[in-house]
């Protein structure tokens, strides 16, 4: 199994621009995460989804930030407009919605927002 | 989601034991305990979790005191590959809305000395 996976590794983008992180969930898993990670505020949930419906969303820090999930094998994370404090590495998880099965994280998207 | 409070750091001896504590007093009695760890721009790896019986694979051990209160993560040989960031977790059991999220804090730093 390729794992879960992400792209870009890296984006760089200036202020202002709108910016999509992908992420491909392993095959057969049916939870969603997406988390951001900073030095100042560590691994933070920002939204994720059961059977590509959003669950929980309240760490999405505002309107600027969308996730969508638009079927079994795809989702995305939309920040439009990007500001310089969007800068982090967003990561992507998945997991089966079962009996405490563990999360699977992909590689991450680093963000550089100028 | 009950806290969990982790040391800050840790150091160890390559070829010993590394023993991590994880204090989680306010657990509840369907709260699972999850450890991971993340290698310097790797995304979050699983190692094992538990509920109230001590667990081994073949990453590591978890022994959870008879109270649940507290854990500790055992790697038994430590080696230079498992100097990581290593993240103690309670996460609530699957039957519970929302229960598949995973809240993470600051970790300890384990570095591993030759």
């Amino acid at each position: 199994d390729a794992g879960v996976i992400q792209s870009p590794r890296h984006e760089v983008t200036e202020m202002g621009q709108e910016v999509t992180l992908r992420c491909k969930p392993i095959s057969g898993h049916n939870s969603l995460f997406w988390y951001r990670q900073t030095m100042m505020r560590g691994l933070e949930l920002l939204i994720y989804f059961n059977n590509n419906v959003p669950i929980d969303d309240s760490g999405m820090p505002e309107d600027r930030f969308s996730a969508k999930m638009p079927n079994a094998s795809f989702s995305t994370l939309k920040i439009q407009p990007s500001e310089p404090r969007d800068s982090a590495v967003y990561f992507c998880a998945s997991s089966p919605r079962q009996n405490n099965s563990p999360l699977h994280f992909g590689n991450g998207t680093r963000l550089t927002v100028t | 989601d009950a806290k969990t409070t982790q040391p800050t750091s840790m150091d160890c001896a390559e070829g010993r034991a590394a023993n991590l504590p994880c204090n989680h007093s306010t657990i509840s009695g369907n709260e699972y305990v999850y450890w991971y760890r993340q290698i310097h721009s790797q995304g979050p790896q699983y190692i094992i979790h538990g509920l109230k019986n001590n667990e081994t694979n073949e990453m590591a051990s978890l022994i959870i005191t008879e109270d649940r209160k507290s854990s500790t993560l055992i790697l038994p040989h430590a080696t230079l590959r498992d100097t990581a960031v290593y993240y103690c977790i309670v996460r609530v059991g699957p039957l519970v809305q929302g229960a598949q999220k995973l809240v993470f804090g600051q970790g300890t730093r384990l570095t591993i000395n030759p």
